[in-house]
């Protein structure tokens, strides 16, 4: 069974400091997606990487995909207290004849001012 | 272009009632993904809808079911609710152009229906 882990699960920072969130993943996939939620809210898609070595950025955050090592980080560079919210990596993998997501149990951001 | 519409947004049912979802996919996108998210088991995948078949399905008891329609909006019923089956449902729309393929634009969720079995 596929397992996708992410540390830490609770981070909370000040604003204007830099951070990291890993992604962890125990199976063969080369597709992985980032996605934020805030409280009550739906998921909203972040970064999706396609291939190994994919990096993306937008604004602060930015996503790494490492096939090999398994491995995905999310990067906030100068935190600001709207990018708290709950973020979670999500693996692409072929399950019964059609792909699915497998989700890690999610990282929850708080910036303090 | 519209995004991913789910209906209702908020549900209260009783327990041993059933309920229907509805999930309208982004338009031209094929495939129709379930999600339950709880506070305990987190995002597990229930059920994957492409062409009017459910191709795969996740580890969830019988009670749980869907189909999809030749529109492609989707539909998943939940029967003899239990308290346990709180949670939000959430659909996700991706465009996959056949069987298996995919494309670069990975899933689209819908705001999501929140179920409360009382």
């Amino acid at each position: 069974e596929l397992k996708v882990e992410q540390n830490p699960l609770f981070l909370s920072m000040q604003e204007g400091k830099n951070y990291t969130i890993y992604c962890n993943y125990s199976t063969t996939s080369d597709r992985l997606y980032w996605y934020r939620q805030d409280p009550g809210k739906s998921l909203e898609s972040l970064f999706v990487l396609l291939s190994n070595g994919a990096v993306k950025q937008e604004g602060r955050l930015m996503a790494s995909l490492d096939t090999k090592a398994r491995l995905s980080t999310l990067h906030i560079t100068a935190a600001v207290h709207d990018l708290s919210a709950t973020y979670f990596c999500a693996v692409d993998i072929y399950y019964q004849g059609a792909q699915k997501l497998v989700f890690g149990q999610g990282t929850r951001l708080t910036i303090n001012p | 272009k519209a995004g991913v519409t789910q209906t209702p947004r908020y549900l209260i049912k009783t327990r041993g009632q059933q309920v229907t979802l509805s999930c309208s996919p982004i338009s031209g996108h094929r495939s129709v993904s379930w999600y339950q998210q709880t506070p305990g088991q987190g995002l597990q995948f229930l059920f994957e809808y492409f062409s009017e078949t459910q191709r795969n399905k996740g580890n969830f008891p019988g009670r749980f079911s869907g189909r999809q329609f030749s529109n492609s909006r989707s539909e998943m019923n939940v029967s003899t609710l239990e308290l346990g089956d709180s949670a939000l449902y959430l659909c996700a729309s991706s465009l996959t152009l056949d069987r298996v393929g995919r494309d670069n634009y990975g899933y689209t969720f819908g705001s999501g229906t929140r179920l409360t079995v009382v």
